[in-house]
């Protein structure tokens, strides 16, 4: 059973829009993450957070930003979409231990028209 | 710096055969190693995870690793595959101090009926 939870599941939208991808976990973990995945390919991450009003940067460039303002949520925003956006992205949640797992939710498949 | 290799990216086997997927890291200290499964449509689930101790890890659905340090190796096997077991595999890497986990590329498993 699912602890971090990402809505929507699935995204269909032109090009041009506002985009938030909401994620949540109740595990009160302090480090959150999010990948890009396109089908079949590795993760990249994009961003990640400490903890609250902590946000980093990830491996890939991305023109998405996120906002870290309660423990429990990490959502993403895309300011003005494009096709190249268009991919899968995972949210993921661990406590500060860096010899625990991540936790991941069931992702976002974001397609742009 | 860290890095984990996956050798394969595709990996068939027949219904009851030996799985076998291969996972080599590179570490500057101790690592902390971690294998996830992702389903299609889903996120990634933990498999098993080595960090200190014994070095033969048992997971859930019979998967089982073992780090050697002599080889940078964390191969994944179980005895004997099911067609339940077809999914993508991911090796990861981490260690103390650094916060960022490392993913492989990932390994597809088929299993041939």
């Amino acid at each position: 059973e699912a602890d971090i939870y990402q809505t929507p599941r699935y995204l269909v939208i032109g090009t041009g829009k506002k985009i938030t991808l909401e994620c949540s976990q109740t595990m009160g973990h302090d480090k959150m993450y999010w990948y890009q995945q396109d089908p079949g390919m590795e993760l990249h991450l994009i961003h990640y957070s400490y903890g609250v009003n902590s946000t980093e940067k990830g491996d890939l460039s991305s023109e998405s930003t996120v906002s870290r303002i309660r423990t429990e949520h990490f959502p993403l925003t895309l300011e003005s979409a494009r096709p190249s956006h268009t991919s899968q992205y995972l949210c993921a949640s661990s406590t500060y231990s860096s010899n625990q797992p991540q936790h991941f939710g069931d992702g976002t498949r974001l397609s742009i028209l | 710096a860290q890095s984990v290799t996956q050798l394969g990216s595709h990996v068939s086997v027949s219904e009851g055969a030996l799985v076998l997927l291969r996972c080599n890291y590179s570490s500057s200290v101790p690592p902390y190693l971690f294998w996830y499964v992702q389903y299609p449509n889903q996120g990634l689930q933990l498999l098993l995870k080595y960090t200190t101790g014994a070095t033969l890890v048992k997971g859930i659905n019979g998967f089982e690793a073992e780090f050697k340090k002599s080889e940078t190796s964390f191969h994944l096997t179980k005895p004997s595959a099911h067609m339940s077991d077809a999914a993508e595999y991911f090796c990861a890497v981490s260690r103390t101090g650094y916060q960022k986990v490392t993913f492989g590329t990932g390994t597809k498993l088929q299993v041939i009926p």
